[in-house]
């Protein structure tokens, strides 16, 4: 069955871009039937949507964060990624990847999570 | 941009309990709705999609109901693996979703 599986670093300095990609395994990233996205939870607090990709290379983004995100995708590899320019204390979360259905909007599958956090 | 407003923040309930959980949508998004558990450390897990379908490998005892602003989530009969934060979130306003606040379904 798929699973996702988030990876970067988990330190990232206040300016700096925070970079992550997730990994998909069990099945293919290019099926046209899922976004995949990005979702955020600082320490103790709810869910933020963060964007997705379509297989397509086309994306959405949170208009609260969308100056400073960028989500990509390489289908050779299954895999997409986030980037997340400018960060600050508050961009400190856990983040997930997470599959999305295109048909219900749900996320139906998600990677264990990873923690960053931003820091001089 | 659509707000998902849940009540009550908390909860605590007893095993064997039903417990209902409360999401409003700052307007209408039919029935554009899912319900997440979330144990601590742990990534969400989708119980509940399009207000009331059930997801595969859920307990029945997890219900949704609702559609247009009001939405609820019930779990029959409260088991000790249930004890977890709960949050809904909406599909409707595509591109972008929202997620309630949460609530915590606490021990009595």
């Amino acid at each position: 069955q798929v699973q996702l599986q988030e990876s970067g670093p988990g330190l990232v300095k206040p300016s700096q871009t925070l970079s992550l990609t997730c990994t998909v395994s069990g099945g293919s990233i290019s099926s046209g039937s899922y976004y995949w996205s990005w979702i955020r939870q600082p320490a103790g607090k709810g869910l933020e949507w963060i964007g997705r990709i379509y297989t397509s290379g086309s994306t959405n983004y949170n208009p609260s964060l969308k100056s400073r995100v960028t989500i990509s995708v390489d289908t050779s590899k299954n895999q997409f990624s986030l980037k997340l320019s400018s960060v600050t204390a508050a961009d400190t979360a856990v983040y997930y990847c997470a599959r999305d259905i295109l048909i219900l909007g749900a996320f139906d599958i998600w990677g264990q999570g990873t923690m960053v956090t931003v820091s001089s | 941009d659509i707000q998902m407003t849940q009540s009550p923040s908390s909860v605590s309930a007893s095993v064997g309990d039903r417990v209902t959980i409360t999401c409003r949508a700052s307007q209408g998004i039919s029935s554009w709705l899912a319900w997440y558990q979330q144990k601590p450390g742990k990534a969400p897990k989708l119980l509940i999609y399009a207000a009331s379908s059930l997801q595969s490998g859920v307990p029945s005892r997890f219900s949704g109901s609702g559609s247009g602003t009001d939405f609820t989530l019930t779990i029959s009969s409260l088991q000790p693996e249930d004890f977890a934060t709960y949050y809904c979130q909406q599909a409707n306003s595509f591109p972008t979703w929202t997620f309630g606040q949460g609530t915590k379904v606490e021990i009595k």
